[in-house]
């Protein structure tokens, strides 16, 4: 079956700190691959996504991702975190020409001021 | 622009209480919908989700269950309530960009049986 694992559920971090969240998914075939991202009180929403062609997407506020085929790897990273960046962060694969996505765990960031 | 509605916001039930919880998403037609949960730690996890009306795909066996009575109307359901149903639900919508399909999602209901 497929599955996204988030490899930490808590990160803390000081403002201005280098943010990188892991992801890894089971799925051997052609994916798409998206994080979400849930503000305190508000909806969940995309951050980024990837479908196909350059790796290396961005994304909104200053996010991008990697997407390492040979790693089944997906991971988020923000050079320099902000106080507003604290939010539940959600890691989501899809294959391609599937309607269902399946979702990571999250991970709660909380960005100290 | 498309939107999705989803109410009530929050709701308390009684254990053995009926359940109706309702979706609606404007600006599209057709759309794929879907119903997850969302348990702290846990991530989303799939409940329901419906490719047109009268259509609906069950992932986990549980009390719940779906109906989709309009093309942009999805509702959630249960005839007796569990203290396990507690939780977060989300609605959540997509169509088909050349085969991707990005979801976007409701507010969700905070759903607590007491």
């Amino acid at each position: 079956a497929q599955s996204v694992s988030q490899h930490n559920h808590h990160v803390i971090l000081s403002e201005a700190a280098s943010l990188e969240l892991g992801c890894n998914y089971s799925y051997g075939g052609t994916v798409n691959l998206f994080w979400y991202v849930q503000y305190p009180g508000q909806h969940l929403q995309l951050l980024l996504k990837y479908f196909s062609g350059d790796p290396l997407v961005k994304g909104i506020k200053g996010f991008e991702a990697e997407f390492i085929k040979s790693k089944f790897s997906f991971n988020l990273r923000k050079p320099s975190v902000q106080w507003s960046d604290t939010a539940e962060y959600f890691c989501a694969v899809s294959y391609t020409g599937g309607f269902k996505t399946i979702f990571g765990a999250g991970t709660r960031l909380f960005v100290k001021a | 622009s498309q939107t999705i509605h989803q109410w009530p916001a929050t709701l308390v039930q009684p254990v053995g209480s009926p359940l109706s919880l309702e979706c609606t998403v404007e600006g599209t037609s057709n759309p794929n919908l879907y119903w997850y949960r969302q348990a702290a730690g846990r991530g989303l996890q799939l409940l329901f989700y419906s490719v047109g009306i009268g259509q609906i795909s069950s992932e986990v066996p549980q009390n719940l269950s779906a109906s989709r009575p309009q093309d942009r109307q999805f509702i959630l359901s249960s005839k007796k309530l569990l203290l396990s149903d507690s939780g977060f639900y989300l609605c959540a919508w997509s169509v088909s960009d050349r085969g991707h399909y990005e979801q976007y999602f409701g507010p969700g209901t905070r759903l607590t049986v007491t």
